[in-house]
């Protein structure tokens, strides 16, 4: 069974940084392009950053690009957003979502639970 | 980059009715366009991919067409489970936008 078990939210203040940690099982995972998607209170999806398999294609929404890092431990089946210069519009639960290949067509077909990010002084 | 507008952004049905939900695209997608549903607290959940292609395991009462820029999502019949928010997604290209979701209520 595919599980995606995401860690590391909490409050942080404007300016400051927080990583979001998400642990997968129940696949190959270094086989297979990973995201992170959020959701701001009461509002809908907003893809923020993919990474594939081999790590070496990364991809960003422009809002984050330059602040965001995902990466990837295939060794430990992890998958990371290190969040820097977090600002007040980055309060949301952030989402590790697996590709269900990594090639077209691309879609989510399992997704964690969520980890809540938010960013107040 | 692509926007994807939903229409509507709220309905009303009853159990039983045939319910359609369209998702316009800026340009054309070639059919690469997704559709999640996710109701509240909960993760959301792959319906549709490519276009028309049905998930394992999601009920038949779900279908998606469309090319091109415009693309629909149909349920045949409307079930109490199905109460809850759609959206749409292309994957032509970063970023892979989704639309601003539809909500299903009950009338």
């Amino acid at each position: 069974e595919v599980q995606l078990l995401e860690s590391g939210g909490g409050l942080v203040q404007p300016g400051g940084s927080l990583r979001v940690s998400c642990a997968a099982s129940g696949f190959t995972f270094s086989s297979y392009a990973m995201a992170w998607v959020r959701q701001a209170p009461g509002k809908g999806l907003e893809w923020v950053s993919s990474i594939f398999s081999g790590a070496s294609s990364t991809f960003y929404t422009d809002s984050v690009k330059g602040r965001f890092t995902i990466s990837r431990d295939n060794s430990k089946n992890t998958l990371d957003l290190q969040m820097n210069s977090l600002r007040a519009e980055d309060t949301a639960l952030y989402y590790c979502a697996k590709y269900a290949g990594s090639t077209q067509p691309y879609y989510l077909d399992y997704w964690g639970q969520g980890s809540l990010v938010t960013v107040s002084s | 980059d692509i926007q994807m507008t939903q229409s509507p952004s709220s309905l009303s049905a009853s159990v039983g009715d045939r319910v359609t939900i369209t998702c316009r695209a800026s340009q054309t997608i070639n059919n690469y366009l997704n559709w999640y549903q996710q109701k509240p607290g909960k993760a959301p959940k792959l319906l549709i991919y490519a276009a028309s292609s049905l998930q394992s395991g999601v009920p038949s009462r779900y279908s998606g067409g469309g090319s091109g820029t415009d693309y629909t999502l149909t349920i045949s019949s409307l079930q109490p489970e199905d109460f809850a928010t759609y959206y749409c997604q292309h994957s032509y290209g970063t970023p892979w936008t989704f639309g601003q979701g539809t909500k299903v209520e009950i009338k």
